[in-house]
């Protein structure tokens, strides 16, 4: 059983750039949440898609946007990064919207110039 | 509106001796809890998860937990640490009903020395 992986694991943009990092899911989790974890911080929750469609937002602007795919797959775009954006971005699978274990992968690190 | 609080930011210890790392939530609601552990470079990896039923939780790595709802906490212990253990301790609360949306808190630094 394959587990969560995550694509790139390490990024460097400038500010104003755009962004796209890729996540999949573990095999049979049809539940994709992201998180934002900056330096010294517990991670804060960005958005969870589950089957394809956006099901919870935590307070982030409209700049951080997601897709999920037929396989279940997911994107988080980020666009006009700005210096804060700096952080560990993690994704997490789960088997349901409403399932309570969350299975995370290890993370991309983004750095902001 | 629901809050974690991890009363240490960090927790140095000697190899061998107990350990407790504290946790209070805040709810209106009947939540899940939960505790990650996150080694440096890596992502989270759960514990222990307390859903409903006894309150005495285990977990892996001989770690175990207490939800006590009266003092809204569920705190982190091992009767033994070792060197391996060294690492972030996350405290997480979600809610029943909401299901997606997980809160953490900010993470307690657990720094174990020989």
């Amino acid at each position: 059983e394959t587990g969560v992986t995550q694509s790139p694991t390490h990024l460097i943009k400038t500010r104003g750039q755009q962004v796209t990092l890729r996540c999949s899911s573990q095999s049979g989790h049809n539940t994709v949440s992201w998180y934002q974890q900056a330096l010294g911080q517990g991670p804060q929750f960005i958005f969870q898609y589950y089957r394809e469609e956006e099901n919870g937002r935590g307070n982030f602007p409209p700049r951080f946007s997601g897709l999920q795919f037929p396989n279940y797959s997911s994107e988080l775009n980020v666009n006009a990064l700005e210096l804060d954006d700096s952080a560990l971005y993690l994704c997490a699978s789960s088997l349901g919207s409403r399932e309570e274990t969350q299975y995370f992968g290890p993370g991309t690190r983004l750095l902001v110039l | 509106a629901q809050s974690v609080t991890q009363l240490d930011s960090q927790v140095p210890v000697f190899e061998e001796a107990p350990v407790e790392l504290r946790c209070n939530y805040s709810s209106s609601v009947s939540v899940y809890l939960f505790w990650y552990v996150q080694y440096p470079n890596q992502g989270l990896q759960l514990l222990l998860k307390y859903l409903s039923g006894s309150t005495l939780v285990k977990g892996i790595n001989g770690f175990e937990a207490e939800f006590n709802k009266s003092q809204t906490s569920f705190h982190l212990r091992k009767p033994s640490v070792h060197i391996s253990d060294t690492a972030e301790y996350f405290c997480a609360v979600s809610d029943r009903d909401g299901g997606f949306k997980t809160i953490f808190g900010a993470g307690t630094r657990l720094f174990v020395k020989a």
